[in-house]
């Protein structure tokens, strides 16, 4: 069981580069949710799915895409990076029942 | 709107220097208070989950309480490998119920 697993774990992008972050998980669960970390800011919603084929906007979406187009794999991209998209993304599930989240390991960008 | 706001910011302790951590929280209908604990470089890993006041939560030196605008993370004679970064967050009556978190408080604990 590898829970959640997310690819790359790092990657440099210069401004204007586009790349897609891949968020997998073997659980079975209905939710995923894509999350940013800046410091002194705590983590924030970018996007989330409740379910396969469905996306939504989250606190701070302006500048990403996702798509959900199987259950366990939710896809976060970024069509031409800017450098306040410098951060780290977490992805993270939960069942349809209980609220607690589990996150994957997460991806650290960094665009020049 | 909904906030979350943890502290202290930081905390140093001695080892078995008992301490809490605060959580304060303004939720219109919470859907849970959660504990998260982040080591440096990685994901947060679950700890607690509370649903309503009164409600209490225990692991090995950890305890986590529940009132209806705060929440407290006890750490009973802490040891060294208690260090590390203890979040707080709601669970939103909105957005597919994700949590709002607040900006966390790092422990550290020197022997």
């Amino acid at each position: 069981n590898a829970g959640v697993t997310q690819t790359p774990k790092f990657r440099v992008l210069k401004t204007g580069q586009s790349m897609t972050l891949l968020c997998a998980q073997d659980m079975n669960h209905e939710y995923m949710y894509w999350y940013r970390q800046d410091p002194g800011m705590g983590l924030r919603l970018i996007h989330y799915s409740v379910g396969e084929g469905t996306t939504a906007k989250g606190e701070v979406p302006d500048g990403y895409n996702v798509s959900r187009l199987k259950k366990q794999n939710f896809l976060l991209g970024l069509e031409s990076a800017a450098p306040s998209q410098t951060s780290v993304y977490f992805c993270a599930t939960r069942t349809s029942g209980r609220g607690e989240q589990y996150f994957g390991p997460g991806t650290r960008l960094t665009v020049t | 709107e909904d906030q979350v706001t943890q502290s202290p910011e930081a905390l140093r302790l001695q080892e078995g220097e008992s301490s809490s951590l605060n959580c304060s929280y303004t939720v219109s209908g919470l859907r849970g208070l959660f504990w998260y604990r982040q080591d440096p470089g990685k994901g947060p890993e679950f700890l607690f989950t509370l649903y309503s006041a009164g409600e209490e939560k225990e692991k090995e030196r950890l305890k986590a309480t529940l009132t209806k605008k705060e929440s407290f993370l006890h750490i009973t004679a802490p040891k060294p490998e208690d260090s590390a970064t203890y979040l707080c967050a709601v669970g939103a009556n909105q957005a597919g119920t994700a949590l709002i978190f607040g900006k966390g408080t790092t422990l550290s604990v020197s022997s």
